[in-house]
């Protein structure tokens, strides 16, 4: 599969902890993006990082790239019940295409 | 503005039926997506566009077509439905080049009986 893998499927934390999840793929890119799904909803998009940065931070969110390992994190700093979702990273795959992988469940508790 | 609309947003269908799903968005983008949504799958692209009156297909096309005779508006068919098909359809539009960010509407549910 082409797909992304991400690690892990499934997260459950206390509030205010920090959750960390992992994307790894298997070809070169040159930007990498994550995205957010609550239950029963379209995706929304968090970030993108291109693969000159090595960090990026949105508000909470803090997500880095390794190209030499193909790996990507995402960081939720001081987690909310609402950032209870699945999260989804994303790749291009040629000139239109994009690959998701296939998520890892994030249930924050309050 | 609404952004990305589906609909239906839910339907049920019997094997062999017919049903044309709808997406329409108001942001002037040129590409738009059909994906679906299975349990442990993430999304899979059916077909794409990256312009009023083109298509191309994507990972997994079989049993759908498409048509984009408007560029606001991307419609997926399903001719012949299968019970393999029971999934949530999202469609998703983005601007061509530097922002790649893509808006995602908020999804068909199709049962198929």
């Amino acid at each position: 599969s082409q797909q992304g893998e991400e690690d892990p499927q499934a997260l459950s934390i206390q509030e205010g902890e920090n959750a960390t999840m992992n994307c790894s793929y298997k070809t070169s890119i040159n930007n990498l993006q994550w995205y957010r799904q609550n239950s029963g909803r379209g995706l929304v998009h968090l970030i993108l990082i291109r693969s000159n940065e090595r960090e990026k931070h949105s508000g909470r969110l803090r997500v880095t790239l390794d190209t030499s390992k193909k790996s990507s994190s995402l960081l939720i700093t001081a987690s909310r019940a609402a950032d209870t979702a699945s999260y989804f990273c994303s790749r291009p795959s040629g000139t239109y295409k994009y690959i998701f992988g296939t998520g890892t469940r994030l249930k924050v508790l309050a | 503005n609404a952004g990305v609309t589906q609909t239906p947003k839910f339907r049920v269908l019997k094997t062999g039926q017919s049903m044309t799903l709808l997406c329409a968005q108001d942001m002037n983008h040129e590409y738009m997506y059909w994906y679906r949504q299975d349990p442990g799958m993430g999304l899979r692209l059916i077909h794409y566009s990256v312009g009023e009156g083109t298509t191309a297909k994507g990972e997994v096309p079989d049993g759908y077509n498409v048509s984009r005779l408007k560029k606001q508006n991307f419609l997926l068919g399903l001719e012949s439905a299968a019970p393999s098909q029971t999934s949530v359809y999202f469609c998703a539009s983005s601007y061509p080049g530097y922002q790649e960010t893509q808006y995602f509407g908020p999804g068909t549910r199709l049962l198929v009986l």
